[in-house]
This record gives C-alpha cells, structure tokens and sequence, in this order.
C-alpha cells in the first residue's frame, strides 16, 4: 500500500535563510506526487506537482522540488524564506492506477520563519 | 471564478447526532473528493465522485457516507456521531481526479460534544 513519510514535524528557520522539507513515498507502481500549503483555517493550496518528465519541478512562490525515483524522495526547498511562507505543508501522492483517484498525505511539516 | 465553496464553515453537534456537509465544486469540474482533518491522523481520505457515481472509498465505518449530483455539488453524511468524528472536513474537486491539481474548500469544522 501506499504511503508518504514527512520526518520533520516542525521546522524553524530564520528569514532569508533556505530551507528543505522532506518527503519520502512509499508505493508499489509509478506515481504522481504533490507539495500542498495550509495557511491557518483555510484550505490547502497547490504548490507544485510532478507528473512525470524533469525531474526538478518548479511551484508557486519561489518554491521547487525534486522528485528522485531511487530514493523515492520528493523534498521542497526554497532557497530564501519569508515570514509569510510560515504555514503547514503537506506531500501527497497519487498513485497511476486505473481506477485510483485519492491523494494520500503525509503528516504535514509545519514551517515556522523566524525574524 | 468561484473556488470550492464548503458550508457549513462551523457546527456543533451532539454525540447519537447525524451531521450533513455540503459542497460546491469549481464550475466544470466533476470529480470531487472529500477528506477527514484532524491533529492525531492528518488528512484522511473519505471518498471520491465523479458524475454523481462513488469510485473511490476510504476506510471509514459506514457511517459515514456520501453522495453528489447532477450538478457536481456533493454532500456527505456522518451518522451516529461520535465524539471522534471532531475534524475539519475537507472537500476538494478537480477536472479528471487524477493528475490534475485539486482545488481544496476551506473546511467545515465539525465539533461533537
């Protein structure tokens, strides 16, 4: 079955500094996998998705991500944070299937940007 | 163009109670899917529509169940409610459901008491 693994629960970084929040799958099939934002009481937000082709996915907001098949890895970096991207973020993957048409999530990482 | 519109936003019920959750997708899409938020097991897939017709289950007891019509717009029903049942409830809708991105609504917060 499948699965997503986010090691770090929270991560504290000072602003302007990069950051990486990690994402590992589990799955026995090809997949399609996601990096989802949630800002207090609200909804989650597409930052950015690989389907398939290059590797290095680009998002909203400055942020990118790498999907390593080996590894079965799909860490988010952003290379200078602000304040405002403090917030939860979710991976989620989909597996290629026919007739699968979930997302399953990780626990979630939860950003906090320091002054 | 109108996002995916979730009400109630808030609600307060009774455990033994019976709960009805609404949801307004993005005009054109049909596929919408719902999912359970809660602190202890994060988000949780429910199930998923695509015109009017259920593809996709969870794994929750049958109390809780769902349904969506013509018009794309779903609800989903939890009965007997148990204090457990306390989450956000998430909805979300897409084009296909697969591959294309999900677009989320902002919640009803569901409080058993």
């Amino acid at each position: 079955a499948q699965s997503v693994t986010q090691l770090d629960s929270q991560v504290p970084v000072f602003e302007e500094a990069p950051v990486e929040l990690r994402c590992n799958y589990s799955s026995s099939v090809s997949v399609y996998l996601f990096w989802y934002v949630q800002y207090p009481n609200q909804g989650l937000q597409l930052l950015l998705k690989y389907l398939s082709g290059s590797t290095l996915v680009k998002g909203i907001n400055g942020f990118e991500a790498e999907f390593n098949k080996s590894q079965t890895s799909f860490h988010l970096r952003k290379p200078s944070v602000h304040i405002s991207d403090t917030a939860e973020y979710f991976c989620a993957v989909s597996e290629s299937l026919p007739g699968t048409y979930k997302y399953i999530f990780g626990t979630g990482t939860r950003l906090k940007v320091l002054a | 163009k109108a996002g995916v519109t979730q009400t109630p936003r808030y609600l307060i019920k009774t455990r033994g109670q019976q709960v009805t959750l609404s949801c307004s997708p993005i005009s054109g899409h049909r596929s919408v899917s719902w999912y359970q938020q809660t602190p202890g097991q994060g988000l949780q897939f429910l199930f998923e529509y695509f015109s009017e017709t259920q593809r996709n289950k969870g794994n929750f007891p049958g109390r809780f169940s769902g349904r969506q019509f013509s018009n794309s717009r779903s609800e989903m029903n939890v009965s007997t409610l148990e204090l457990g049942d306390s989450a956000l409830y998430l909805c979300a809708s897409s084009w296909t459901g697969k591959k294309t991105e999900a677009f989320f609504g902002q919640g009803t917060r569901l409080t058993v008491v």
